[in-house]
């Protein structure tokens, strides 16, 4: 049991470049969020999903986008990567039925040059 | 939307002496407050949540208290030792029973002086 896993690890893009940040559970958790995390700051939350093929705008939306075409999956995608979006991206997942602890995954360390 | 405050940004005890770190929370909806560490370069673990319907919490040293009057609740930590050094995040949520994400506090850097 992996919990949650996120790849890659590290990245670093050039600006205006495009890549996809992976998330998988094996929790079996219906719910999915992305967070961001910068220095001096909590996390915040990106977007997020209810369920297998539904998605949510979070506080901090613009610039990305998601999808999740498998409940176990959730893909958090940058089409063309600007330095703002330097950061740690954060995977969490939460199980439905007034369950609210989210479980985060490792993490993955952004730079955009 | 919710915005949750947290104080102070920095906190250095001596250990073996008690450390307590508030946060304040804007929505008298969110009904779930859970508090999470997280040492350098690791994912946010969880150490303690408490629910709008209880006021107070205890698992062995750390303790949190909401108060739903006012808004804003605390972690307690006793008998610090040099592990619970980290930094430490409030987060608020209205999830009840939906699937909000969390609203997170900007973190505190607790210190713990041998």
């Amino acid at each position: 049991n992996a919990g949650v896993t996120q790849t890659p690890k590290f990245r670093v893009l050039k600006t205006g470049q495009s890549m996809t940040l992976l998330c998988a559970q094996d929790m079996n958790h219906e719910y999915m969020y992305w967070y961001r995390q910068d220095p001096g700051m909590g996390l915040r939350l990106i977007h997020y999903s209810v369920g297998e093929g539904t998605t949510a705008k979070g506080e901090v939306p613009d610039g990305y986008n998601v999808s999740r075409l498998k409940k176990q999956n959730f893909l958090l995608g940058l089409e063309s990567a600007a330095p703002s979006q330097t950061s740690v991206y954060f995977c969490a997942s939460r199980a439905s039925g007034g369950r609210d602890e989210q479980y985060f995954g490792p993490g993955t360390r952004l730079t955009v040059t | 939307g919710e915005n949750v405050e947290q104080h102070p940004s920095t906190l250095s005890v001596q250990e073996g002496d008690s450390a307590v770190i508030k946060c304040t929370y804007s929505d008298s909806a969110s009904n779930y407050f859970p508090w999470y560490k997280q040492e350098l370069g690791k994912r946010p673990q969880l150490i303690i949540d408490i629910r709008s319907n209880v006021g107070e919490k205890k698992d062995q040293r750390i303790a949190v208290t909401l108060n739903k009057t006012a808004k804003h609740f605390s972690l307690h930590i006793t008998e610090t030792q040099p592990e619970d050094s980290a930094v430490y995040f409030c987060a608020a949520s209205s999830s009840g029973g939906g699937a909000d994400g969390l609203t997170f506090g900007k973190g505190t850097h607790l210190i713990i002086q041998p």
